[in-house]
């Protein structure tokens, strides 16, 4: 009873550097999601994918690319890390519409020096 | 405005007692309304969701919507110290995506 898998777990860059955060779900879900939650923020939407081969922006998606690989994975990326990126992704996912909430991840806690 | 409101708490509340949290919404075509409990260092985990005005229980839970009053509250029975942690209230409404609240830190002193 996998769910939702993120990898890594943790994960320490130089401001400047790239990587990318990997998200697979075995629900059979459509939907899925990239939030991050920084301390006092609560979770805030960075992009999302309503279905296989869409991909919308959320709320606070600059400095972030996403891909949405197949219907299983979905990977968020940043390009060139900045110290204001650091905090904590959840990546989550959904029935098409999320009317009966989120499956989350178990986070990548992320800190760029 | 945000668009999901919470009082961040702390909310300190005895054991056994009855634990209230609260939330409310800014929009009035919200269809479907979630509780998350979140552990220290975890990821949110549903707990409730209701969708028709009224309550609706689960063991010791109660969830509470009025949308008239586009309030949402979260009733936690017999309080225990395994309930501390804190409460995420989330909306979904249109576009294919959940808008949560900050959250409500919830303490349960023995």
């Amino acid at each position: 009873n996998a769910g939702v898998t993120q990898t890594p777990k943790f994960q320490v860059l130089k401001t400047g550097q790239s990587m990318t955060l990997q998200c697979a779900q075995d629900m059979n879900h459509n939907s899925m999601y990239w939030y991050r939650q920084d301390p006092g923020m609560g979770l805030r939407l960075i992009y999302y994918s309503a279905s296989e081969g869409t991909t919308d922006k959320g709320e606070v998606p600059n400095g972030y690319n996403v891909s949405r690989l197949n219907k299983r994975e979905f990977s968020l990326r940043l390009e060139s890390a900045a110290p204001s990126q650091t905090s904590v992704y959840f990546c989550a996912s959904s029935e098409a519409a999320p009317a009966y909430g989120y499956t989350f991840g178990s986070g990548t806690r992320l800190t760029v020096v | 405005q945000k668009e999901v409101e919470q009082n961040s708490g702390p909310l300190s509340v005895p054991e056994g007692a009855i634990a209230s949290l609260n939330c409310t919404y800014s929009d009035r075509g919200s269809q479907s309304f979630f509780w998350y409990r979140q552990y220290s260092g975890k990821s949110p985990e549903l707990i409730m969701f209701i969708y028709s005005n009224g309550d609706k229980e689960d063991g010791r839970f109660t969830a509470q919507l009025n949308k008239a009053s586009q309030y949402v509250s979260l009733l936690i029975r017999d309080s225990q110290p395994s309930d501390s942690a804190t409460y995420l209230c989330a909306v979904y409404s249109s576009a294919s995506k959940i808008i949560f609240g900050s959250g409500t830190r919830l303490s349960i002193r023995p």
